[in-house]
């Protein structure tokens, strides 16, 4: 079965521009949650969404937006890019949320690089 | 609301040595706690997690921790270090999403950076 997916896998922008990063979960998974990676803030919870509707969000600002389509892959956006935006964005997928237990599988992230 | 703390940034450990990173957690209710390992350009692994069943769970590559309720801990041991456990490892609890959102989010200790010195 193959693993969670993420493109692309490196990604360099400037400043005030736009960025979509995309998820494929592991197939059966329905469940997908973001993470941002940087070596200041360590690994940050960003969203999960689970059957197209997001269940949680983290404390980040509006700039950053996600969507979940109809068989389970996932997108981020994040508009009018800053320099602090540069990360590693990490995606997770699970069989089945909301019960605090489940695995989560990462997928290898998107090196995010803000000029 | 929970969090957790991951003592030392940076452990070192020689070859065939005992490996002990450490991990502290709070939580207003029962906790589910995880240990992840990321090596270099990689995402996260599961090592192991415990779920409120037996307090000392065995994970994968010869890792376990135990859970100790009256020390709010959840410490990761390897009776003997490989060469290859070099990476970063990661505590994490899981969280309750909120009022009324449902769902549940896993919130990440600093992280801990294992060296393996031959």
């Amino acid at each position: 079965k193959a693993g969670v997916t993420q493109t692309p896998r490196y990604l360099i922008k400037t400043r005030g521009q736009q960025v979509t990063l995309s998820c494929s979960p592991i197939s059966g998974h329905r469940s997908v949650s973001w993470y941002q990676q940087t070596p200041g803030q360590g690994l940050q919870f960003l969203f999960e969404y689970f059957s197209e509707t997001q269940r949680n969000k983290g404390n980040f600002p509006g700039r950053f937006s996600g969507r979940q389509f109809s068989n389970s892959r996932s997108e981020m956006n994040v508009s009018t890019l800053e320099l602090g935006d540069s990360a590693l964005y990490l995606c997770a997928s699970s069989i089945v949320p909301g019960q605090g237990t489940d695995t989560q599988y990462f997928g290898p992230g998107t090196r995010l690089t803000v000029l | 609301a929970q969090s957790v703390t991951q003592l030392g940034s940076h452990v070192s450990v020689s070859e065939g040595a005992l490996v002990l990173l450490r991990c502290n957690y709070s939580s207003s209710v029962p906790p589910y706690l995880f240990w992840y390992v990321q090596y270099p350009n990689q995402g996260l692994q599961l090592l192991l997690k415990y779920t409120s069943a037996a307090t000392l769970v065995k994970g994968i590559n010869g890792f376990e921790a135990e859970f100790k309720k009256s020390e709010t801990s959840f410490h990761l041991t390897k009776p003997s270090a490989h060469m290859s456990d070099a990476a970063e490892y990661f505590c994490a609890v899981s969280a309750a999403g909120g009022r009324n959102t449902g769902g549940f989010k896993t919130i990440f200790g600093a992280g801990t950076r294992l060296f393996v010195k031959a």
